[in-house]
């Protein structure tokens, strides 16, 4: 059970789009529609912002979006806020209710 | 609204026994929901350790089963997490976090977070 693949880190310009890559196998999230995605500011408690790969939790702004294709899932935020500045983790079910994150991809708005 | 709040050592010596809890608030650890465990290593990514249903078996990380567990004290409305045989790369902010019966796969709610250092 490998961590996922992400970028170690992206940036982009206030109202530009940008997206983040999540690799893995298979196993992991080629297999299964359950891929999530996690913001993170240092310090409080992470929020999920996609579930099931493209599903938004209620009060998620429809800026965040989710997709798959093969083995690899993307999450695109467009219209890019100071706000959004913060660590995405990915998240996958890999088999018999095992789960496995993402390295994390620190994103910066320029 | 439900809050979780972890809590516990934050200094464990190696080999010995890291205890931790999350307490509850604003929901019944048995209305229908999942309680989890995830931990982040100092500038690493999260690492799932374990899920557990109350009443049921636990689900744990294969990488960790051997020294991990995981249980509910209703009375208390607390999750615990117990991790034996520490060494310093258990060294992490470990999160306590909820998931919903309707999405098994997820994590819909978090605590901040408690850090913990093994040294001796």
């Amino acid at each position: 059970q490998s961590a996922l693949t992400q970028p170690r880190s992206v940036s982009g310009s206030p109202g530009q789009s940008v997206t983040i890559s999540c690799t893995g196998t298979s196993s992991d999230v080629g297999g299964w529609d359950f891929v999530s995605w996690y913001q993170h500011h240092p310090g409080n408690a992470p929020k999920l912002i996609i579930y099931d790969v493209t599903e938004r939790p209620s009060g998620v702004p429809d800026r965040f979006s989710g997709s798959k294709s093969g083995n690899t899932a993307s999450l695109t935020i467009s219209g890019l806020q100071a706000e959004d500045e913060a660590n995405y983790y990915c998240c996958s079910h890999a088999g018999s209710y095992t789960l496995t994150f993402g390295g994390g991809t620190k994103l910066t708005v320029l | 609204q439900a809050q979780l709040q972890e809590s516990g050592p934050g200094l464990v010596r190696p080999s010995e026994t890291l205890s931790l809890t999350c307490a509850v608030s604003g929901h019944s650890i048995t209305s229908g929901s999942y309680w989890g465990w995830i931990r982040q290593p100092p500038g690493r990514g999260l690492e799932w350790i374990g899920t557990v249903y109350p009443g049921a078996s636990p689900y744990y990380n294969p990488s960790l089963k051997s020294r991990v567990y995981i249980s509910v004290d209703t009375s208390d409305n607390q999750v615990s997490l117990k991790l034996t045989s520490v060494t310093a790369a258990d060294t992490a902010v470990y999160f306590c976090a909820r998931t919903p019966v309707t999405t098994i796969f997820v994590f819909d709610m978090w605590g901040h977070g408690t850090s913990v250092s093994v040294s001796s």
